[in-house]
C-alpha cells in the first residue's frame, strides 16, 4: 500500500464522451504524475503537476488535461474519447528531494474502456 | 533519458536468488538507474535505485558495474507473490519515468 489513491476503479464511456479520473497523493508529496497504460504495454507519461502546475508534459493531445488542487489531490480529464483511450490510467505522488530525483509511488489505478 | 534493454523474460525456481539483467549502454553522469515492478493489474511498485554504488534494501540488490553500462537487481529469496514484470529505468533530474517492456519474471514452485 502506497497511500495514493484513485477513483473509480473501473469506468466504461462512449466514443465521444468526456471522463474525469481523481486521485488522492500521499500524504506529504506535493507532486502528482498520470501515466496512460495500454494492454501489453509499459506505463507511457501524461503528464506532472507541481504545487498546482504543470510541470512537464508527455506526447499526448491537448485533450488530455489536468488540475492538482492546494491539497495536491489530482483530476485528470479526457474530452472526446476515442477507443484507444481505453487503458490503465495511474497516478502516481511524489515529494522532489534535495537532488531532485526522487521515487514515485503509484495507485491502483483507474481502468477506463472505450465503447 | 537513455534508453534500456532487458530481457523479455526469464524464469525462476522459488527460494533462489532471481538476478535480472539490464543494458544502459548510453547513460550518463547525472543518469540514476530505477527498478520497479508491476504485479498484474496492480500499479507499479517502487524498488531500488542507484546512481554508481551498489545498494540494497529490503526487497532487493541493485549492482552496477563500474563502467555504468549495465545493472543487475537481485532478489535474494524469490517466491510466488515476486512474480511480476519487473522495469529497469534509466531516469535523469527529471519529472517523469520511461518504461519499457520489462521483464516478465515467473517464478515457480
Amino acid at each position: 500500500e502506497t497511500g495514493v489513491t484513485q477513483s473509480p476503479t473501473h469506468l466504461i464511456k462512449t466514443r465521444g464522451q468526456q471522463v474525469t479520473l481523481r486521485c488522492s497523493s500521499q500524504s506529504g508529496h506535493n507532486t502528482v504524475s498520470w501515466y496512460q497504460q495500454a494492454l501489453g504495454q509499459g506505463p507511457q507519461f501524461i503528464f506532472q503537476y507541481y504545487r498546482e502546475e504543470e510541470n512537464g508534459r508527455g506526447n499526448f493531445p491537448p485533450r488530455f488535461s489536468g488540475l492538482q488542487f492546494p491539497n495536491y489531490s489530482s483530476e485528470l480529464n479526457v474530452n472526446a474519447l476515442e477507443l484507444d483511450d481505453s487503458a490503465l490510467y495511474l497516478c502516481a505522488s511524489s515529494f522532489p528531494g534535495l537532488a531532485g530525483v526522487t521515487e514515485q509511488y503509484f495507485g491502483p489505478g483507474t481502468r477506463l474502456t472505450v465503447t | 533519458d537513455a534508453k534500456t534493454t532487458q530481457p523479455p523474460s526469464m524464469d525462476c525456481a522459488e527460494g533462489r536468488a532471481a538476478n535480472l539483467p539490464c543494458n544502459h549502454s548510453t547513460i550518463s553522469g547525472n543518469e540514476y538507474v530505477y527498478w520497479y515492478r508491476q504485479i498484474h493489474s496492480q500499479g507499479p511498485q517502487y524498488i531500488i535505485h542507484g546512481l554508481k554504488n551498489n545498494e540494497t534494501n529490503e526487497m532487493a540488490s541493485l549492482i552496477i558495474t563500474e563502467d555504468r553500462k549495465s545493472s543487475t537487481l537481485i532478489l535474494p529469496h524469490a517466491t510466488l507473490r515476486d512474480t511480476a514484470v519487473y522495469y529497469c529505468i534509466v531516469r535523469s533530474n527529471d519529472y517523469k519515468l520511461s518504461f519499457g517492456a520489462g521483464t516478465t519474471v515467473t517464478v515457480r514452485a
